[in-house]
């Protein structure tokens, strides 16, 4: 079955660490996303790329990075400049712009 | 479970009855809307989605109206059932050029039994 697949479900950061978030989708979508959820908030977008080697800046960039070097791949790294990262991390991927999304499972971060 | 929506307006409806949710929408230029529903701890689902050349259109057990003059969206839920409970959002986008989601805040359904 074709999905998109994130990795682990609940991530615990210390202080002053990076850690990183994994995607993977099968579905050959060409555009992939990051959003981040937090409590009474709309999704918002951290990161999007629409084609492999490719990617911008969303909304929220500031304390994270991110890398496209396969399709099916799009890893998120938060790192220690990221002054609040306890949050749910969402990936998605689509076909192409403009059409409509779907979601990983979510990653759960917390920082102790 | 995850904490998302937590002070999220909510909606209570009584098992078999119809839910009827409601979004109003941001960008006059929005051509594409989604509605999403979002289940505890888990990723957002895709519901039904609709194009700004309609004003109507009908899934399994759902339908969603489209008023561009009010920049209205609302999602109706026919025989609501338990399974239906979980937070459900809006999207809006232009599907033109670069886009981006702008996504609604959300509202909680809680089926009652």
């Amino acid at each position: 079955d074709g999905g998109i697949t994130q990795s682990p479900k609940y991530l615990f950061r210390k202080e002053g660490q990076n850690v990183t978030l994994s995607c993977e989708q099968n579905l050959n979508h060409d555009a992939m996303y990051w959003y981040r959820q937090d409590p009474g908030q709309g999704l918002r977008l951290i990161y999007y790329s629409q084609i492999v080697n490719d990617f911008q800046k969303g909304d929220i960039a500031e304390g994270y990075s991110v890398s496209r070097e396969k399709k099916e791949s799009f890893p998120l790294t938060v790192t220690s400049a990221q002054k609040n990262p306890t949050a749910f991390y969402l990936c998605a991927s689509s076909m192409r712009p403009s059409y409509g999304y779907t979601f990983g499972s979510g990653t759960r971060l917390t920082v102790v | 479970g995850e904490s998302v929506g937590l002070h999220l307006p909510t909606l209570s409806v009584q098992e078999g009855d119809n839910s009827i949710i409601n979004c109003a929408y941001s960008n006059s230029a929005s051509d594409y809307f989604i509605w999403y529903k979002q289940e505890s701890g888990k990723g957002p689902q895709f519901i039904i989605d609709i194009r700004s050349n309609m004003d109507k259109r009908q899934g399994q057990r759902v339908t969603v109206l489209l008023n561009k003059t009010v920049k209205h969206l609302s999602l109706q839920i026919a025989a609501t059932q338990p399974g239906d409970s979980a937070v459900y959002f809006c999207a809006e986008s232009t599907t033109s050029g670069t886009y981006k989601y702008i996504f609604g805040t959300g509202t909680r359904l809680k089926v009652l039994a």
